[in-house]
């Protein structure tokens, strides 16, 4: 398989619980990111993960916590969200940090915080 | 504040008309520019981009022209089809280093292409 991949592709969660989203490339690229799409809004970044290592945190809350074991895999663990946080969660990775060249998207997962 | 900007939120082009899309954007440092364009349920994809070298780039029915002086963009469809409706992105980046390598987005417009 090639390309970005995130699952699930929607998610309904109440505000106690905890879930996780999944990001997996197959690309070869080394940088990994979160980005948040909201209702007219732009795509927000949250996080950049470099070679595994995270390098920016985007003053996202901790009820968001990004987890990247290898440079194909990329978690966004969550718990007690709000319903705020209901939004588009897309992944996305590049060959590297320090362009903004090659970026590919994954298809987001839709969350709905009831 | 925003760096990237497109101001209009949508946009409604007659099949085989040109579709003419803006983009602003305020930070000098950005040298790179790209536009995605993005289906319901699914992610952005790459469309089209330029450097600040040029000032047009074309690829088949789509051009981007980019205005250094007036820091604005646009991308033009010709001619437009119903399935170039979708969000379009306007996106860019400094490629100099430093915190504006990441890519910056507008808000979106939406393209709808009636036949």
């Amino acid at each position: 398989e090639t390309g970005v991949t995130q699952t699930p592709r929607h998610l309904v969660m109440g505000m106690t619980n905890k879930k996780s989203l999944k990001c997996e490339q197959h690309l070869g690229h080394n940088a990994m990111y979160w980005y948040k799409q909201s209702a007219k809004k732009p795509l927000e970044l949250m996080f950049v993960y470099n070679f595994k290592e995270q390098t920016e945190n985007n003053s996202v809350p901790s009820r968001f916590s990004p987890e990247c074991p290898n440079s194909s895999h990329l978690f966004l663990h969550l718990h007690t969200l709000q319903p705020e946080d209901s939004a588009l969660y897309l992944c996305a990775s590049s060959p590297r940090v320090v362009s903004g060249y090659g970026y590919t998207f994954g298809s987001g997962t839709r969350l709905t915080v009831v | 504040d925003q760096q990237v900007k497109q101001n209009s939120p949508s946009l409604s082009v007659q099949e085989g008309r040109i579709s003419i899309l803006n983009c602003d954007y305020t930070n000098s440092m950005f040298d790179y520019f790209l536009w995605y364009k993005k289906y319901p349920a699914e992610g952005p994809t790459f469309l089209i981009s330029i450097s600040s070298i040029k000032d047009k780039n074309e690829d088949g029915r789509f051009t981007v022209f980019l205005n250094k002086s007036a820091k604005h963009l646009s991308l033009h469809i010709v001619p437009s089809q119903p399935g170039d409706s979708a969000v379009y992105f306007c996106a860019a980046s400094g490629n100099s280093g430093g915190s504006n390598y990441k890519l910056t987005f507008g808000k979106g417009t939406l393209l709808t292409v009636n036949p």
